[in-house]
């Protein structure tokens, strides 16, 4: 039973680099989304999903890219890391298409950008 | 616009009550949820309410909701140890596709 698995739990970037933070959930979820989380701001949407074809910008999607080819799918890359993206990015999915109900989060990936 | 604020920080002893609270401002809201987020994990759904609904009760959990004064509150009835955590309030905006997070308020239980 495994929900919604992240990976890398831990990433180290110089200013400049790209990674792609994974995420894959198996609960056949409509809906999925990146939130970023940093201290005293609560979580904030990043980009969000409401099927496979289908993606839209959260309030900062600057400097990141998503794609959903697969209902279970939804990587969310950097292009080019700067350290305003030191964060630890939650991915999270819902079985309806609103984004509003019940959201399962995975672990998270804490990003540091040097 | 689109607000939700939450105290930082609480510290209560083993055994008493907790009341973490919260203020949201889209009157929209349809439901508002509590998340707990425990170190080095990510959230977990707690409770939520109706907004059309003033109080749940949820074994130990109590929501209260002021629809008029948008306030929101959790209360954990004999708080233990485990429950120290984070707590998130979050209210859901009608065809906005997210959930508006407060920054969350971290909750220390004392033995």
């Amino acid at each position: 039973n495994a929900g919604v698995t992240q990976t890398p739990k831990f990433q180290v970037l110089k200013t400049g680099q790209s990674m792609t933070l994974q995420c894959a959930q198996d609960m056949n979820h409509e809906y999925m989304s990146w939130y970023r989380q940093d201290p005293g701001m609560g979580l904030r949407l990043i980009h969000y999903s409401v099927g496979a074809g289908i993606t839209d910008q959260g309030e900062v999607p600057n400097g990141y890219n998503v794609s959903r080819s697969t209902t279970e799918d939804f990587p969310l890359r950097l292009l080019s890391a700067a350290p305003s993206q030191t964060s630890v990015y939650f991915c999270a999915s819902s079985l309806g298409t609103s984004g509003t109900g019940e959201l399962f989060f995975g672990e998270g990936s804490r990003l540091t950008v040097l | 616009g689109e607000d939700v604020e939450q105290s930082l920080f609480l510290s209560v002893r083993e055994g008493d009550s907790s009341v973490i609270n919260c203020t949201y401002t889209d009157s929209s809201s349809t439901y508002l949820y509590w998340y707990k987020q425990e170190p080095g994990a990510g959230l977990q759904l707690l409770t939520y309410i109706f907004s059309n609904m003033d109080m749940k009760q949820d074994q130990r959990l109590t929501v209260l909701l002021n629809k008029k004064d948008k306030h929101l509150s959790l209360r954990i009835a004999d708080t233990q140890t485990g429950d120290s955590a984070i707590y998130f309030c979050a209210e859901s905006i009608p065809s906005s596709y997210k959930l508006i997070f407060g920054s969350g308020t971290r909750l220390l239980v004392r033995p």
